[in-house]
């Protein structure tokens, strides 16, 4: 079974540019999440989907971040423009459904460097 | 508010030494799931374990075991026979069973075992 995908794998970009990154998460998965982690520290979940709904952005930076999984099932983070403070391991979770005790599967993650 | 604390920020041991890593929760359900994930140096984050708050047995999975304790808001894992392999960033995770869930992590805990 084909595991989360996600890319790129590394993204260097200036202060003011802008990114974005691809998930594929695992087929028959309604629910997709993406998660920040910032170096030293724990994920942090920016946006959760059920198929192609928004289910939680409460932490989303709306102002320069945003995301989309048109069809329900594979999606685009964006940040425009890109912060120092973006620096950071971007994740892509996706469960079965979306219960509270779901377990989640992760892909590798983008690391983003904003210079 | 939902919050895991993971104290311990690096642990470090040697090959066959037994290693307890640590967690602690707070939450205002009564519903609640706990986790614990490995994070390798390829950065994707695998599920170790649920469990369930009204689920207080231990388990034991080969090397790995887990402590859940209510009284006093714990989650510990211990790793027996540390080996190589085990070294990476474990996180303790905490999700409430209430609408609206969300999956928070700790801070993680980097585990080095050296041969």
């Amino acid at each position: 079974e084909a595991g989360v995908a996600q890319s790129p794998r590394y993204k260097i970009i200036e202060k003011r540019q802008s990114v974005a990154f691809w998930c594929n998460p695992i087929s028959g998965h309604a629910t997709l999440y993406w998660y920040q982690q910032i170096l030293g520290q724990g994920p942090k979940l920016l946006i959760q989907f059920q198929n192609n709904g928004v289910v939680d952005d409460s932490q989303l930076p709306k102002d320069r971040f945003s995301a989309e999984r048109l069809k329900g099932v594979d999606s685009t983070l964006k940040i425009q423009p890109a912060k120092l403070e973006d620096s950071a391991v971007y994740l892509c979770a996706s469960s079965f459904g979306s219960a509270p005790n779901e377990k989640l599967f992760f892909g590798s993650g983008t690391q983003l460097s904003v210079l | 508010a939902q919050k895991v604390t993971q104290a311990q920020t690096e642990i470090s041991v040697v090959e066959k030494e037994d290693v307890t890593l640590d967690c602690v929760y707070e939450t205002r359900d009564t519903t609640y799931y706990l986790f614990w994930y490995k994070q390798p140096p390829s950065g994707e984050l695998v599920f170790l374990i649920r469990r369930n708050s009204f689920d207080e047995q231990n388990e034991i999975s080969g090397r790995y075991s887990w402590n859940f304790q209510k009284s006093t808001s714990s989650f510990n894992f211990t790793i027996t026979a540390s080996q190589v392999v085990d070294s990476a960033v474990y996180f303790c995770a905490l999700s409430e069973g209430g609408g609206g869930f969300k999956t928070i992590f700790g801070a993680g805990t980097r585990l080095f075992v050296k041969a």
